[in-house]
């Protein structure tokens, strides 16, 4: 079945540096990318749509100059958090749109938990 | 406007059966997707429905009706390792995943 690739799963930085966040398809290409943040308790709310090759589409209220989505290739899209603060520690989940008949057509990558200190 | 609504929680018992239902208005209808959580760790991935009827997959199964924008979870045979949160969501017409707040489930011995 399809497999997304999410890495790292874990990281730690401190407050003003960067940190990138990389999605893969491992046996699928995959033109679409969803980005999501979950914060403890709380739903996943979805922060931009990928789409390979074009600017990815931001939801209401997350900053695009915060958050660089690039999805360069078929297989791969980074999520950059810059300048990152505290307050953006969070559980960050990638998803995958899978074109195939039957079965899901989303595929989730395990989640990157941020912790900026 | 676009929701999805879930109860917060429930509380089973080891072993009985429980019923999660998940109630949908969105625009455009790409399926229905249950995932289970828990606490630090992503979604996991049970079920999709886009057509209408009940999909069994071992324990668990799960209902679709378009019509009245229904669906239910349905888990057999309750293991303590059920405790999570359970999350319906609706892919739209652009397949972003609309989703609701998710069901707490806790299993007593």
């Amino acid at each position: 079945g399809a497999v997304v690739s999410q890495h790292p799963s874990r990281v730690i930085c401190k407050s003003g540096t960067s940190v990138k966040i990389e999605c893969r398809s491992l046996d699928f290409q995959a033109t679409t990318m969803f980005w999501y943040r979950q914060f403890p308790k709380q739903s996943l709310m979805l922060m931009a749509t990928s789409n390979e090759g074009s600017k990815a589409t931001y939801e209401q209220g997350v900053e695009k100059d915060k958050f660089l989505i690039n999805h360069a290739s078929l297989t791969l899209s980074t999520l950059t958090v810059t300048s990152a603060h505290p307050e953006d520690s969070s559980f960050y989940i990638c998803s995958a749109r899978v074109r195939e008949v039957g079965g899901s057509p989303l595929h989730f990558g395990n989640g990157t938990r941020l912790t900026v200190t | 406007g676009q929701n999805i609504d879930q109860p917060t929680e429930m509380t089973a018992t080891e072993g009985a059966i429980v019923q999660i239902n998940c109630t949908y208005q969105t625009s455009g209808f790409n399926g229905l997707f249950w995932y289970q959580q828990h606490a630090g760790e992503a979604p996991t991935f049970l079920s999709y429905n886009v057509l209408d009827g009940l999909e069994e997959k071992g324990r668990f199964s799960s209902f679709l009706s378009r019509s009245k924008g229904y669906s239910y979870l349905l888990l057999k045979e309750l293991q303590m390792k059920d405790s999570a949160s359970y999350l319906c969501a609706v892919a739209d017409s652009n397949y972003q995943l609309i989703w609701g707040a998710g069901t707490k489930l806790i299993i007593k011995p």
